[in-house]
C-alpha cells in the first residue's frame, strides 16, 4: 500500500470547515483513497473513500486531485465532538485486505 | 445491527496469567481483524482472519494466538505477556467481497484496554 504524509495537527473554530490535507504521490491506479477518524479511547470510524472522483456523504467530503497525489478531506461546519485524530489511508479494495495507518493528523476544534 | 463488540473493557493481567479477549459481530461480515495500538500510536495490524481461516499474521509473537470460532466471534488468547505487551487491542469487520469491486469498510470495536503487570 502507498505511504501517506499528513500534518501532525491542526485547528478549526467551531462552525467553520475543516480541510485536512493528504499527500499520496505514489498511489497506484487501483488504490483507493480512505479516510478514517479516531476520537480519543474509542476504536477507528470510517469517514469517506474514492477512486478518483470528489465524493460527498453526511459526515465529509473528499476532493482528489485529477493527478490523484493527494486529496482533501473536508468537515463542512466542524462542531467539537470533531475533535479526533484523522487517518488518510490508500489500499487496494480487496477482500480482508491490510489497513495501514499513517500518524494521522490531530484535529482540534476550538469554541 | 452495525456494530462491533469487544470483551472485557479493561483488563489487567500477570505475566504468568492466560486470559483471552473476545470480538462479536452480527453484520454478516466475513473477514475479521486484531490490531494494537500504543499509547499516542497508529493502530498497527495483528491478524486477518477471512471465511474464519487465517490469512495474514503480521509476524506477531506466539503469546498472541488468535482463534475464529465462527463467522460472528474472534478470540485472542493471551499467555505469558511481558509489560510491552501492554496497549489497546482492536477488533473490526467488513464484509469479505470476492467478487467484483466494491469498497471494504472496515468497522472497529471500542478495544479492550490491556495492562500487563
Amino acid at each position: 500500500d502507498a505511504k501517506t504524509t499528513q500534518p501532525p495537527s491542526m485547528d478549526c473554530a467551531e462552525g467553520r470547515a475543516a480541510n485536512l490535507p493528504c499527500n499520496h504521490s505514489t498511489i497506484s491506479g487501483n488504490e483507493y483513497v480512505y479516510w478514517y477518524r479516531q476520537i480519543h479511547s474509542q476504536g477507528p470510524q470510517y469517514i469517506i473513500h474514492g477512486l478518483k472522483n470528489n465524493e460527498t456523504n453526511e459526515m465529509a467530503s473528499l476532493i482528489i486531485t485529477e493527478d490523484r497525489k493527494s486529496s482533501t478531506l473536508i468537515l463542512p461546519h466542524a462542531t467539537l465532538r470533531d475533535t479526533a485524530v484523522y487517518y488518510c489511508i490508500v489500499r487496494v479494495d480487496s477482500s480482508a485486505s491490510k489497513i495501514i495507518f499513517g500518524s494521522g493528523t490531530r484535529l482540534s476544534i476550538r469554541p | 445491527d452495525t456494530e462491533v463488540t469487544q470483551t472485557p473493557k479493561h483488563l489487567v493481567m500477570g505475566m504468568t496469567n492466560k486470559k483471552s479477549l473476545k470480538c462479536e459481530q452480527h453484520m454478516g461480515h466475513r473477514a475479521m481483524y486484531w490490531y494494537k495500538q500504543k499509547a499516542k500510536k497508529p493502530p498497527e495490524l495483528m491478524f486477518v482472519y477471512s471465511y474464519e481461516k487465517l490469512s495474514i499474521n503480521e509476524s506477531v509473537p506466539s503469546r498472541f494466538s488468535p482463534e475464529c470460532p465462527n463467522s460472528s466471534l474472534l478470540n485472542l488468547h493471551l499467555h505469558a505477556l511481558q509489560p510491552e505487551d501492554s496497549a489497546l487491542y482492536l477488533c473490526a469487520s467488513s464484509q469479505d467481497m470476492t467478487q467484483g469491486l466494491g469498497y471494504n469498510e472496515q468497522f472497529f470495536g471500542p478495544g479492550t484496554r490491556l495492562t500487563v503487570l
